[in-house]
C-alpha cells in the first residue's frame, strides 16, 4: 500500500497570504488528522476528519481550517499567515473504525516558512 | 493538557538500556508511542490501551499504569538505529478522536 502523501513538501509564503496544504491518506483509511510541529511546542493537534466531518478541533485560531472530501483526501487552509505559522504540518491517517485507539500513519509533512 | 515526558534527552552507548516516561494529569484511554528521526515523519512504535491490551513492535516494550496515568517505554540493548526523538501521545476521555503529544525525548545512541 502506498503511504500517506502530502503536497507540497515545502512552501514559502509571506505574511498576510493564505496557504492550502493537501493530504492523501492510505487507501481505505477514512480518518485524517492534522498536526503542527514546531521546535518549541512539539506536535500539536489541529483537527481530525472522518467521512467529511470534523470530529475534533485543537486550540488554534479560526485562521486554521480544514475539510475532507468524499475520497477521504483532506486539505487544510491557513489564512492571513503570521510568522509564527512557520512549522512542519503533518497529517496522519487511520482506518477510523472507532475511537482513536488505532495506529496513525504519518505523512512526510509540508514545511511552511512564512517570511 | 499536554503529557509530560522525561527525560528530555538521553545519551547512550550502543547496547545500553533506556526508559522513557510519559505522565498525564487526566484519566487516559490509551497511550501511543512514536519515534521521529530528523527530517522524517513520526513512525508508530506502540499502543497501550486501558485494560491492558498492547500492540506494537516485537523489540520494544512498554507499560501503562492506569491508576497513575503513566506510561514507560523500555528500550533494551540499544542500537544506533534507535536514535531519534520519542513522543508519547495520549487519548483521554474528554478528547474524542484526538491525540495530545508530549514534547518528546531526544535519544542519542553512540557507538
Amino acid at each position: 500500500k502506498a503511504g500517506v502523501t502530502q503536497t507540497p513538501r515545502y512552501l514559502i509564503k509571506t505574511r498576510g497570504q493564505q496557504v492550502t496544504l493537501s493530504c492523501s491518506p492510505i487507501s481505505g483509511h477514512r480518518s485524517v488528522s492534522w498536526y503542527q510541529q514546531t521546535p518549541g511546542q512539539g506536535l500539536q493537534f489541529l483537527f481530525e476528519y472522518f467521512s467529511e466531518t470534523q470530529r475534533n478541533k485543537g486550540n488554534f485560531p479560526g485562521r486554521f481550517s480544514g475539510r475532507q472530501f468524499s475520497n477521504s483526501r483532506s486539505e487544510m487552509n491557513v489564512s492571513t499567515l503570521e510568522l509564527g505559522d512557520s512549522a512542519l504540518y503533518l497529517c496522519a491517517s487511520s482506518p477510523g473504525r472507532g475511537r482513536i485507539r488505532e495506529t496513525q500513519y504519518f505523512g512526510p509533512g509540508t514545511r511552511l516558512l512564512v517570511l | 493538557q499536554q503529557p509530560v515526558q522525561s527525560p528530555q534527552a538521553v545519551i547512550l552507548r550502543e547496547g545500553e538500556d533506556a526508559v522513557i516516561n510519559c505522565s498525564s494529569s487526566k484519566a487516559l484511554y490509551s497511550v501511543h508511542w512514536y519515534r521521529q528521526k530528523h527530517g522524517e515523519a513520526p513512525v508508530f512504535l506502540m499502543i497501550l490501551l486501558k485494560g491492558g491490551e498492547q500492540k506494537g513492535h516485537e523489540k520494544i516494550s512498554a507499560s501503562f499504569n492506569e491508576k497513575k496515568q503513566q506510561s514507560s517505554l523500555y528500550l533494551t540493548a540499544s542500537q544506533l538505529s534507535y536514535s531519534g526523538t520519542y513522543f508519547c501521545g495520549t487519548e483521554d476521555g474528554g478528547s474524542n478522536y484526538k491525540l495530545t503529544f508530549g514534547k518528546g525525548t531526544l535519544l542519542t545512541v553512540n557507538p
